[in-house]
């Protein structure tokens, strides 16, 4: 079974900041671990994902994460955030050894960037 | 076309009524996900279809029926709704094999009077 812990609910910026949306998992097999960012009253859409290879990913609108498998963490990052930025993120995790299979996601957590 | 749409964009029911969400994808997608998601919280998967059979039913009450008529074509039949199934229906499509990284549909707000 796994699990993903979004360690922070809701996360305040100032437009032009960097921030850090943080992704804990815990899993008895290997994952795949997803980034999604979800805008109001619409779908989820992928932001970046880790699959194998560098641990440094980076995806759409300026985001990157980091895979840090000695602390099961995978953190989302962005050096300066946008308005356009303010939505719902959620971490999620795939067991590596399935096929057509569940994902689990964390909670979410609330970016939002003040002018 | 890297598209999963959903039809309506939004829907009111009331608890006697019977009313189908639907959702569509031509990406040669062969699994394809129904997840029900409440306000402010991550999406529950209610069922995976994988090459057009079901695969995972996660314990969903009756009244939530789904089908998968082709590849292409997935539906979620509602039939006696309670006010607690007002939500946003969410469906995914994913490919089979290395890895699912799953692509999602804007979702069907769906309120149930």
């Amino acid at each position: 079974a796994q699990s993903v812990t979004q360690l922070d609910s809701q996360v305040p910026v100032f437009e032009e900041a960097p921030v850090e949306l943080r992704c804990n998992y815990s899993s008895s097999v290997s994952v795949y671990l997803f980034w999604y960012v979800q805008y109001p009253n619409q779908g989820l859409q992928l932001l970046l994902k880790y699959l194998s290879g560098s641990t440094l990913v980076k995806g759409i609108n300026g985001f990157e994460a980091e895979f840090n498998k000695s602390q099961t963490s995978f953190h989302l990052r962005k050096p300066s955030v946008h308005i356009s930025d303010t939505a719902e993120y959620f971490c999620a995790v795939i067991p590596r050894d399935t096929n057509a299979g569940k994902s689990t996601f964390g909670d979410g957590t609330t970016l939002t960037v003040k002018p | 076309d890297t598209e999963v749409t959903q039809t309506p964009k939004h829907l009111v029911m009331g608890m006697t009524n019977k009313k189908s969400l639907k959702c569509e994808q031509h990406m040669g997608h062969r699994a394809m996900y129904w997840y029900k998601q409440k306000a402010k919280k991550p999406p529950e998967l209610m069922f995976v279809y994988s090459y057009e059979k079901l695969s995972i039913n996660e314990s969903v009450p009756s009244r939530f029926s789904p089908e998968c008529p082709n590849s292409s074509l997935l539906n979620l039949h509602l039939h006696a709704l309670q006010p607690e199934d007002s939500a946003l229906y969410l469906c995914a499509s994913s490919q089979e094999g290395v890895y699912n990284e799953q692509f999602f549909g804007p979702g069907t707000r769906l309120t149930v009077l």
